[in-house]
């Protein structure tokens, strides 16, 4: 099974909006609703932003939302602040019923 | 409030096996799916495997030949072992729970760094 493929790196302003893609195929991030996102802060474990595409877990800031069309997953973050800078990650469960991650997208919050 | 830990040693010798347990507190192992995933220092996240509290385990293809994946109910615990390591293997290891899998990886434990080297 190959990565899911998200840009390496975005930046924002604070205030504004970006959003993160994630591409797969029609055995994961196209076959299923399976797909959540993660946040990780240096020499912090991942924490759950986003699952089944597009919930969000309590605590989670409604800032964040996650949509998809096709084999492309998507993660907006709206209202940038500092806090938000961090590495994010998707994941989808795939047709082997095994999951697959996304390379990790870096965001810079300038 | 679920809360997983890692433990296990932090210096493995090449071609030797690396074997870790994730020790769950705060509420019962059973009912839920139970993962490892992996991330080498500086890089990305890498699911390795996961095993369901009953037993049935799925593993990554890539990983398979070298990975045994169990869980013990009775002491609230499941386990990781990866034969033949290789320095390629040095990573932070780190356990978490699923119940459905729309629902994502939910809670992590906090990880512990695994060193291959002699």
């Amino acid at each position: 099974q190959s990565a899911l493929t998200q840009p390496a790196s975005v930046s924002g302003s604070p205030g504004q909006s970006i959003t993160i893609s994630c591409t797969g195929t029609s055995s994961d991030v196209g076959g299923y609703n399976y797909v959540s996102w993660y946040q990780q802060h240096p020499g912090k474990a991942p924490r759950l932003f986003i699952y089944d595409v597009s919930n969000r877990p309590s605590g989670v800031s409604n800032r964040f939302s996650g949509s998809k069309s096709g084999n492309t997953a998507s993660l907006t973050i709206s209202g940038l602040q500092a806090e938000d800078e961090a590495d994010y990650y998707c994941t989808s469960f795939t047709s082997g019923s095994t999951w697959v991650f996304g390379g990790g997208t870096k965001l810079t919050v300038l | 409030q679920v809360q997983l830990q890692e433990s296990g040693p932090g210096l493995v010798k090449p071609s030797e096996t690396l074997s870790l347990t994730c020790t769950v507190s705060g509420g019962s192992i059973s009912r839920y799916y139970w993962t490892w995933i992996r991330q080498s220092p500086g890089k990305g996240l890498e699911w390795i495997g996961y095993i369901y509290y009953a037993g049935g385990t799925y593993y990554n293809p890539s990983l398979r030949s070298r990975i045994t994946i169990s869980v013990d109910t009775s002491k609230n615990q499941f386990s990781l072992k990866l034969r033949s390591v290789t320095a390629a293997d040095t990573a932070f290891y780190y356990c978490a729970r699923f119940l459905h899998p729309e629902e994502g990886f939910d809670p992590w434990g906090p990880g512990t760094l695994v060193t291959v080297s002699s």
